[in-house]
């Protein structure tokens, strides 16, 4: 089974609307982190949030919060009042101690925002 | 510099040539990944490097070589690549904790764009 994944392969939003990005992940570890990541066309994967799995509240950074489900096993991305550069790349991974801290990635979602 | 730096940043190779892949990180960690995406498909961890020493080697072919001579400079030798190759290769770094570190992200470089050919 895959370990994570990320069943929007594209996504529009208008420009200062807000937009929920989804993620859905697989583990039995009761510890693990949960994280995003934005790739703009340049390449570079850039770190937006980071959720823990015992953590009691919803992580936010800036405009990205991350709507965290644990009983359904899914971490959602929310950004709020789109903007132009918000066009990119979204990726979720989770790394869990039984695998060895590996970091597992989805296969993404592209996000456009419309002017 | 700051951060994870890529060198270089656009790569055109034969297959029968020899090339080298570099990555530097300045942020004091002391792990060091590289991953392959090609179009369409997830991040393929590629090989781990923990404190220098080599824990990961995700069955890669031979053709793909790592080196990393201390914990801020990682290399990826090249030879004999085949057009399948061709991809993004992008460098990682995290700082990993003795007793599990799944609450650590990883900062990654801006990538090499190869194309064999």
């Amino acid at each position: 089974a895959q370990k994570i994944t990320q069943t929007q392969p594209g996504m529009f939003v208008q420009e200062k609307e807000a937009v929920t990005l989804d993620c859905t992940y697989d583990t039995s570890d009761p510890s693990y982190g949960l994280f995003w990541y934005k790739q703009p066309s340049s390449g570079e994967m850039i770190f937006l949030i980071y959720q823990g799995s015992y953590d009691q509240q919803n992580a936010t950074e800036g405009r990205y919060s991350l709507n965290f489900q644990k009983a359904r096993k899914s971490a959602n991305l929310v950004i709020s009042a789109s903007q132009l550069g918000d066009s990119a790349m979204y990726f979720c991974a989770m790394r869990e101690p039984t695998t060895g801290n590996q970091f597992y990635f989805g296969t993404g979602t592209s996000l456009t925002v419309i002017p | 510099e700051t951060g994870v730096t890529q060198t270089p940043r656009h790569l055109v190779m034969g297959m029968t040539n020899k090339k080298s892949l570099k990555c530097e990180q300045h942020l004091g960690h002391n792990a060091m990944y590289w991953y392959k995406q090609s179009a369409k498909k997830p991040l393929e961890l590629m090989f781990v490097y923990n404190f220098k020493e080599q824990t990961e080697n995700n069955s890669v072919p031979s053709r793909f070589s790592p080196e990393c001579p201390n914990s801020s400079h990682l290399f990826l030798h090249l030879h004999t690549l085949q057009p399948e190759d061709s991809a993004l290769y992008l460098c990682a770094s995290s700082q990993e904790l003795a007793g599990g570190a799944y609450q650590e992200t990883q900062y990654f470089g801006p990538g090499t764009r190869l194309l064999v050919l």
